[in-house]
């Protein structure tokens, strides 16, 4: 079955760490994209990448950053500049980087502070 | 940019009553809107979408409603099951996806 994929579910962060979350898709989508998910809140857009080695910020992408390298694999760093990093983490994919297409969500990481 | 407003933030209906979500938004640029299941620990699941040159669509017990005019979209859930409790998002999309801030729904047995 095709799909997104993120992991891993859980992750703990110490002190000053990065920290690096896995989103992969099987979809053959061209455009991916990482949002953030607080209690309350909407989904909230960190970055997005609307083809292979190219990326754009989002509205919140102060101390995150990402690679696309590969077509099916959109990582997110949270770096220790994030200074409040609690939160779940979505990515999403969708067929084009036309904005009016759907978009697809993976199951999300759940980031927490130790 | 845009501002996506959402309502009811909860919402508690008996078995079998119909469910109403509105959403409002302040682009008129933005000319997708989809909406969005959510259940615990999961990722938000498309569940029906419109675009902006519809101005109603159904799909068995669920339809949306597109007021462009008003700027004010709808999310209608008839003969409510206790599977459909979830968290439900609207989203509007112009340059890019805006949210809402999503409706906890209770379908009560």
């Amino acid at each position: 079955d095709g799909g997104i994929t993120q992991s891993p579910k859980y992750l703990f962060r110490k002190e000053g760490q990065n920290v690096t979350l896995s989103c992969e898709q099987n979809l053959n989508h061209d455009a991916m994209y990482w949002y953030r998910q607080d209690p309350g809140q909407g989904l909230r857009l960190i970055y997005y990448s609307q083809i292979v080695n190219d990326f754009q910020k989002g509205d919140i992408a102060e101390g995150y950053s990402v690679s696309r390298e590969k077509k099916e694999s959109f990582p997110l760093t949270v770096t220790s500049a994030q200074k409040n990093p609690t939160a779940f983490y979505l990515c999403a994919s969708s067929r084009q980087g036309a904005i009016n297409q759907p978009q697809h969500f993976g199951d999300g990481t759940r980031l927490s502070i130790l | 940019g845009e501002n996506v407003e959402q309502h009811p933030s909860t919402l508690s209906v008996q078995e079998g009553d119909s469910a109403v979500i509105k959403c409002t938004y302040s682009d008129s640029a933005s000319n997708y809107f989809p909406w969005y299941k959510q259940e615990l620990g999961k990722g938000p699941q498309l569940i029906i979408d419109i675009r902006s040159n519809v101005g109603e669509k159904k799909d068995q017990r669920i339809a949306v409603t597109l007021n462009k005019t008003a700027k004010h979209f709808s999310l209608h859930i008839t003969e409510t099951q206790p599977e459909d409790s979830a968290v439900y998002f609207c989203a509007a999309a112009g340059n890019q996806f805006y949210f809402g801030t999503g409706t906890s729904l209770t379908v009560i047995p």
